[in-house]
């Protein structure tokens, strides 16, 4: 079974400045999808940003990009010019490419990101 | 618009009464997904649905019961001999093989 790592409960960052949430998970897969997460108060679960593994290009969506490590099974996401809108839960979460994925995502515990005005 | 519904957003539920929560999907996905949400725990998979009229165990659907007779719909019971079921629930859909869309989610309390 994939388990999905987040060992930072909680990250504080400055407005506009740079964060990165990390991530780490656990397969004997070769093909699978990564993804970031987004759940602000309103608890919506929104799409940040998606990998897919078989592709080395790391994945960038405006000031979201991701740091993808298919060997150290790291996918950590950084987010450039922090705004407040960006308090959120951030949940990675692994999906395998098995089976068409059918099974759906396994999500880590989270972290907590603080916005500091 | 198209999305997914969830119904109602607040229930509570007194011990040894069963619960249903509504989850309806207009996006024409193949699979649907119930996820329950703890402090701390993430989102752990209840049950999960590739087509009509059938549907597969997650990691925790020990007092859970499910129903996929329609596309659309997805309706998740929470029955009495779920222990600890007070809990943000969440209702998911996806074409094959991709992104999962949420819905806005449940939230049950026992009183």
């Amino acid at each position: 079974a994939q388990t999905v790592t987040q060992s930072q409960p909680e990250m504080s960052v400055q407005e506009a400045e740079t964060v990165t949430l990390s991530c780490t998970y656990d397969t004997s897969e070769s093909d699978y999808y990564l993804f970031w997460y987004k759940q602000p108060p309103s608890r919506q679960m929104i799409l940040v940003i998606r990998q897919e593994a078989y592709k080395q290009q790391n994945a960038t969506e405006n000031r979201f990009s991701v740091n993808f490590q298919k060997a150290a099974k790291s996918f950590s996401l950084k987010i450039s010019d922090s705004q407040l809108g960006d308090a959120a839960m951030y949940f990675c979460a692994y999906r395998s490419a098995i089976g068409g994925g059918a099974d759906g995502l396994t999500f880590g515990k989270g972290t907590h990101l603080i916005i500091q005005p | 618009d198209g999305g997914i519904t969830q119904s109602p957003k607040y229930l509570f539920r007194k011990e040894g009464q069963n619960v249903t929560l509504s989850c309806e999907q207009n996006l024409n996905h193949d699979a649907m997904y119930w996820y329950r949400q703890d402090p701390g725990q993430g989102l752990r998979l209840i049950y999960y649905s590739q087509i009509v009229n059938d549907f597969q165990k997650g990691d925790i659907a020990e007092g859970y019961s499910v129903s996929r007779e329609k596309k659309e719909s997805f309706p998740l019971t929470v029955t009495s001999a779920q222990k600890n079921p007070t809990a943000f629930y969440l209702c998911a859909s996806a074409p094959r093989a991709n992104v999962l869309t949420f819905g806005a989610g449940s939230r049950l309390t026992v009183l």
